[in-house]
């Protein structure tokens, strides 16, 4: 089976600007999660879908948001980009719950000028 | 109460020595338990989990130490190699709960020196 793909593998942008990153899970995995990697905080929860619902968040601010297709495909947004955002954004997939095995992607690394 | 605080934060371990990184944790509503090793540009990958109900798991070189009442697990891995040379991450979750997220601690970067 392939594993989890995530595209871009890196990103540049500048402040105020908006992001949208994806995410395909293993085939037949149906949660998608989002997490942001930063040196000082690690791996922080950003968010989950199973189903094309998003069945829990984590503490972000509502600049970030995703969504998922009924291929299980799913994209993440981070819209008005502070410096703060860099980061390695990981997506990962399980077949049912965020708590089976997780399969983590390579990550998107975003750098905001 | 929803942290999980590992320690050491970086570690330096001979080669064929014992590394040995802990964790704890507060909400007792936890009851599953992975640790996840990372290279650098990849994502993390499960190395091992272990479940409330035992006290200890092991998977090769690899072995999880599970203490319910101080609420503490960590991860030991003997014979250290220089392969091993990654960041390693433990998580707790509830994991009978649906829509419940994976809690990771911030992370051991390990050393094996040959």
């Amino acid at each position: 089976k392939a594993g989890v793909t995530q595209t871009p593998r890196y990103l540049i942008k500048t402040r105020g600007q908006q992001v949208t990153l994806s995410c395909s899970p293993i085939s037949g995995h149906r949660s998608v999660s989002w997490y942001q990697q930063t040196p000082g905080q690690g791996l922080q929860f950003l968010f989950e879908y199973f189903s094309e619902t998003q069945r829990n968040k984590g503490n972000f601010p509502g600049r970030f948001s995703g969504r998922q297709f009924s291929n299980s495909r799913s994209e993440m947004n981070v819209s008005t980009l502070e410096l703060g955002d860099s980061a390695l954004y990981l997506c990962a997939s399980s077949p049912f719950r965020s708590t089976d095995t997780q399969y983590f992607g390579p990550g998107t690394r975003l750098t905001v000028l | 109460q929803q942290q999980v605080k590992q320690s050491p934060q970086s570690l330096i371990v001979q080669k064929g020595g014992i590394s040995i990184i802990n964790c704890a944790y507060e909400n007792t509503a936890f009851d599953y338990f992975p640790w996840y090793q990372q290279f650098p540009g990849k994502g993390p990958a499960l190395l091992i989990a272990i479940r409330p109900d035992v006290s200890e798991k092991k998977e090769g070189r690899f072995t999880i130490s599970f203490n319910k009442s101080a609420k503490q697990f960590s991860l030991h891995i003997m014979d250290s190699q220089p392969g091993d040379s990654a960041t390693y991450f433990c998580a707790a979750s509830t994991a009978n709960q649906a829509g419940t997220a994976l809690i990771f601690g911030k992370g051991t970067t390990l050393s094996v020196s040959s």
